[in-house]
């Protein structure tokens, strides 16, 4: 079946410029997240929504970065402004229920790039 | 707040022998763990999950073990295969479901012919 889809796969972009991440969770799955990936380290958690809702933010760097899921399916996550140090995989994960103890399908990931 | 690592950064292991990655968690509160497998520019892979109330879960040819009293987990690989070939994350959750997952830094599992 279809898994969690991202796009794009790869972006390059300048810094400052501000860039839109995409994510297409697995169908009917309630919960959503976002992490970033540095190059060797493990996922680190940015956000979590819940349907439409954005229930935790705490893991976001900066107001420069912004997630939305407005119907509650599609994701994007923003990064205004854009710093080198924004460089990272970014993967979304989708999970079935809200509540707790519930594995996360992640996918592929965007590569961003700031030069 | 809670970390989770990884004792080893890289386990080098001959194909068909059984592969143990092991992980540590410092946090008491965390109730559910979770074993991924990342391969080169994919995102993690679900392997196997645990609950704290379990001690051990099998799946096909992996078994994850769990250790509250030294706050420890482990996976164990049967008969490893070149396309176990990956970096391998454990990853811990405290209850409630909108905390993320906390990730250790990974073990990249490497199968010799």
């Amino acid at each position: 079946g279809a898994g969690v889809s991202q796009s794009p796969r790869y972006k390059v972009a300048k810094r400052g410029q501000d860039v839109a991440l995409r994510c297409d969770p697995i169908s009917g799955h309630v919960s959503l997240f976002w992490y970033q990936q540095a190059l060797g380290q493990g996922p680190e958690f940015l956000t979590y929504f819940q349907n439409e809702a954005q229930l935790d933010k705490s893991g976001l760097p900066s107001d420069r970065f912004f997630a939305e899921r407005p119907e509650g399916s599609v994701s994007t996550l923003k990064i205004q402004r854009t710093q080198q140090e924004d460089s990272a995989v970014y993967l979304c994960a989708s999970s079935l229920m809200g509540g707790d103890n519930q594995p996360q399908h992640f996918g592929d990931g965007t590569r961003l790039s700031i030069l | 707040g809670e970390s989770v690592g990884l004792h080893l950064p890289t386990l080098s292991v001959q194909e068909g022998d059984n592969s143990i990655i092991n992980c540590a968690y410092s946090n008491s509160a965390s109730d559910y763990f979770i074993w991924y497998k990342q391969e080169s520019g994919k995102g993690p892979q679900f392997i196997i999950d645990i609950r704290s109330n379990m001690d051990k879960r099998q799946g096909q040819r992996v078994t994850v073990l769990l250790n509250k009293t030294v706050k420890h987990l482990s996976l164990q690989i049967a008969a490893t295969q070149p396309g176990d070939s990956a970096v391998y994350f454990c990853a811990g959750e405290t209850g409630g479901g909108a905390d993320g997952l906390t990730f250790g830094k990974g073990t990249h599992l490497i199968i010799q012919p």
